[in-house]
C-alpha cells in the first residue's frame, strides 16, 4: 500500500544537528513532488520544505532557510531533511509528504525534540 | 507568509451540518484555487479531505464539501458523525516559493 515512513527524529542539544529521512513505497516516488511539514506540540501545522520530483527545484520557508537542507535519492525511493543550527522553537513531529497543490500522502510523522 | 484565519472551534449535533471558514489574502486563497483541506484525528497525521478548493479525494465520504469566494474557503461537513471529531486545517498554494500557507486549526466537536 501507499505508505511513507519517517524516520531520526529524537533529542538533541540547541546549536545541534539531526537527519531525518523519509522512506516511500507503494507508489512511483520519483513521480511526487515532496515536502516537509511540521507541527509544533498543541499547535497547527507549517509547511517546512518543498522538493521537485527531479529535485531541481527547491523552497524553503523563512524560519528554516539557511539552516535546513532537502534532499532526496530517487533510486532508494528516499527523502531527508538535513536540520542545523537547531532551536527551541524547532521542536515539533515533522511528517514528510507528497503531493502538489495538496499533500495526498502523509508518512506518520518523528518527534523532533530540541532541548537542553 | 501569515496563516490563514479559521476559527479555533466549532461544533454542531449529530446528523446536523456546519462549515468551517479559511480567510486569506488576495496572495494566496484569493489568487489561486489551490485550497485543500485536511483532517486530523488526536495524535494522528493529517488526511486530505478536499484539494483544488471542491474535489475529494476518492475515498473522502460526500458529506464534505469545499467552496471559496474570494478570498475566503469554507469546508461543509453535513450530517455530522461522531467520528468527524477531529481538527481541521486549511491550506492555500501562495505562490512558487510558498508550496502551502496553513490555517491555524479549527477543532470540530461533535455534541
Amino acid at each position: 500500500q501507499v505508505q511513507l515512513v519517517e524516520s531520526g527524529g529524537g533529542l538533541v542539544k540547541p546549536g545541534g544537528s539531526l537527519r531525518l529521512s523519509c522512506a516511500a513505497s507503494g507508489f512511483t516516488f520519483s513521480d511526487y513532488y515532496m515536502s516537509w511539514i511540521r507541527q509544533a506540540p498543541g499547535k497547527g501545522l507549517e509547511w517546512v520544505s518543498y522538493i521537485s520530483s527531479s529535485g531541481s527545484t527547491i523552497y524553503y520557508a523563512d524560519s528554516v532557510k539557511g539552516r535546513f537542507t532537502i534532499s532526496r535519492d530517487n533510486a532508494k525511493n528516499s527523502l531527508y531533511l538535513q536540520m542545523n543550527s537547531l532551536r527551541a522553537e524547532d521542536t515539533a513531529v515533522y511528517y514528510c509528504a507528497g503531493g502538489i497543490g495538496a499533500f495526498d500522502i502523509w508518512g506518520q510523522g518523528t518527534m523532533v525534540t530540541v532541548s537542553s | 507568509q501569515s496563516a490563514l484565519t479559521q476559527p479555533a472551534s466549532v461544533s454542531g449535533s449529530p446528523g446536523q451540518s456546519i462549515t468551517i471558514s479559511c480567510t486569506g489574502t488576495s496572495s494566496d486563497v484569493g489568487s489561486y484555487n489551490l485550497v485543500s483541506w485536511y483532517q486530523q484525528h488526536p495524535g494522528k497525521a493529517p488526511k486530505l479531505m478536499i484539494y483544488e478548493v471542491s474535489k475529494r479525494p476518492s475515498g473522502v465520504s460526500n458529506r464534505f464539501s469545499g467552496s471559496k469566494s474570494g478570498n475566503t474557503a469554507s469546508l461543509t461537513i453535513s450530517g455530522l458523525q461522531a467520528e468527524d471529531e477531529a481538527d481541521y486545517y486549511c491550506c492555500s498554494y501562495a505562490g512558487s516559493s510558498t508550496l502551502g500557507v496553513f490555517g491555524g486549526g479549527t477543532k470540530l466537536t461533535v455534541l
